[in-house]
């Protein structure tokens, strides 16, 4: 079966760092998606990895290893505002998206 | 910027009703998606949609029909409504077909069926 495994909730501090991770098991990869959902929204696109390494844009960063089937949102200098939920999704061999479950992100003062 | 539209936020149907919930995208996207949204299951596919009159199953299909007369509107049907299809619903649209594209989120819509 393919499935995406992802932390279901995370608590940080205001200011600080906070790294989600998301390890996949899928037939076959085409990329790596990270989506940002705010309760009661949408969810917005936040970057997209298809080669091994580090994007940076802005206070958020994704990594991706596709040898070790795994990938994490960085997210530095935490505002309150990021609390939202983060979800992760894998684009298969057929072009089919698959989402994780999603990652509920609380900030603290 | 992208822009897709549904018809509704909030609905709420009684059992045995037929629902119809509208998703319209106005960016010429060739692909279009309706999930539903569950507190810890994630989205789950629900029907796709490639092209105008074409549509394939996804993930969860039972209970639900797809309609997609035009290429820009894309309609979730609920034949007869059933309490455990209580849910946020989501359509969203894509660029093309075979290509890696960001998917754009419509506001959803939540039901709920008494």
């Amino acid at each position: 079966g393919q499935n995406i495994d992802q932390p279901t909730e995370m608590t940080a501090t205001e200011g600080a760092i906070v790294q989600i991770n998301c390890t996949y098991q899928t037939s076959g990869f085409n990329g790596l998606f990270w989506y940002q959902q705010h309760a009661g929204e949408a969810p917005t696109f936040l970057s997209y990895n298809v080669l091994d390494g580090l994007e940076e844009k802005g206070r958020f960063s994704s990594f991706l290893s596709r040898s070790k089937g795994y990938s994490y949102l960085l997210l530095k200098e935490l505002q309150m505002k990021d609390s939202a939920s983060y979800l992760c999704a894998v684009i298969n061999s057929n072009y089919q998206l698959i989402w994780g479950a999603g990652t509920k992100l609380i900030i603290k003062p | 910027d992208v822009k897709v539209t549904q018809s509704s936020r909030y609905l709420v149907k009684r059992t045995g009703e037929k629902v119809f919930l509208e998703c319209v995208q106005d960016m010429d996207h060739e692909n279009m998606f309706w999930y539903r949204q569950d507190p810890g299951l994630g989205l789950r596919l629900i029907y796709f949609s490639y092209d105008v009159k074409m549509k394939e199953k996804g993930d969860i299909p039972e209970g639900y029909s797809v309609s997609r007369e035009k290429k820009e509107r894309f309609s979730l049907i609920l034949e007869s409504a059933s309490t455990n299809q209580t849910s946020m619903y989501l359509c969203a649209s894509s660029l093309s077909r075979g290509e890696v594209n960001e998917q754009f989120f419509g506001p959803g819509t939540r039901l709920t069926v008494l």
